[in-house]
């Protein structure tokens, strides 16, 4: 079957790093996404791994381990824009069809 | 990258109608893609709409009632028929660009069934 999981909710202080995580058990593997989601709008691409290892960009960097089906995004130097909702998505082998985790609502502090 | 003009941005209908959304892309793409999100949650893959052939929907979803069309590599539209308020939710239309660039979407359209 396919599952995907991740924290429904993480707070974190404005200026601080969070971490969050996903873990996944799909049918098939060729990449794992996050995206970005703020309320009202429609999710924006952050982030992209297919193989094991660290991806970093900029504020934002992203971890896989395909082994584990562990993947985890990491927040830098937190700021209060960054209150949204983050999306874990596993792209299945064969096409382009994709399965999107619940989402994690961080919420930034000041 | 990839600009999707999604309308309408949001409807209000009776139940028993039906609503078809539309999805326009600036630039040719193989497969569109359409999800649901209902308040609160993630994305659900309705169906994957390609050009020149039927649409392959998602367990779960029909498409009897969610006809799509995909008449050329630009364009889209997803009908959700005989509405029942279950039906409210954000419907949303994405291509996909490949890894590097991910997946782009549309504003969504938020129906409310009533």
């Amino acid at each position: 079957g396919q599952n995907i999981d991740q924290p429904t909710e993480m707070t974190a202080t404005e200026g601080a790093i969070v971490q969050i995580n996903c873990t996944y058990q799909t049918s098939g593997f060729n990449g794992l996404f996050w995206y970005q989601q703020h309320a009202g709008e429609a999710p924006t691409f952050l982030s992209y791994n297919v193989l094991d290892g660290l991806e970093e960009k900029g504020r934002f960097s992203s971890f896989l381990s395909r082994s584990k089906g562990y993947s985890y995004l990491l927040l830098k130097e937190l700021q209060m824009k960054d209150s949204a909702s983050y999306l874990c998505a596993v792209r299945e082998t064969g096409g382009f069809k994709t399965i999107f985790g619940a989402g994690t609502r961080l919420f930034v502090k000041a | 990258s990839a600009v999707i003009s999604q309308k309408p941005s949001r409807d209000i209908c009776q139940r028993g109608t039906s609503l078809t959304i539309q999805c326009q892309v600036d630039s040719q793409v193989t497969m569109m893609f359409w999800y649901r999100q209902q308040p609160g949650q993630s994305l659900t893959l309705i169906a994957t709409a390609n050009q020149g052939s039927e649409a392959t929907y998602e367990s779960g979803f029909v498409i009897d009632k969610f006809p799509i069309s995909r008449p050329n590599l630009t364009f889209s539209t997803l009908t959700v028929s005989n509405m029942s308020p279950e039906d409210s939710s954000i419907y949303l239309c994405s291509v996909d660009l490949g890894p590097k660039d991910g997946a782009f979407f549309g504003q969504g359209t938020r129906l409310t069934v009533v």
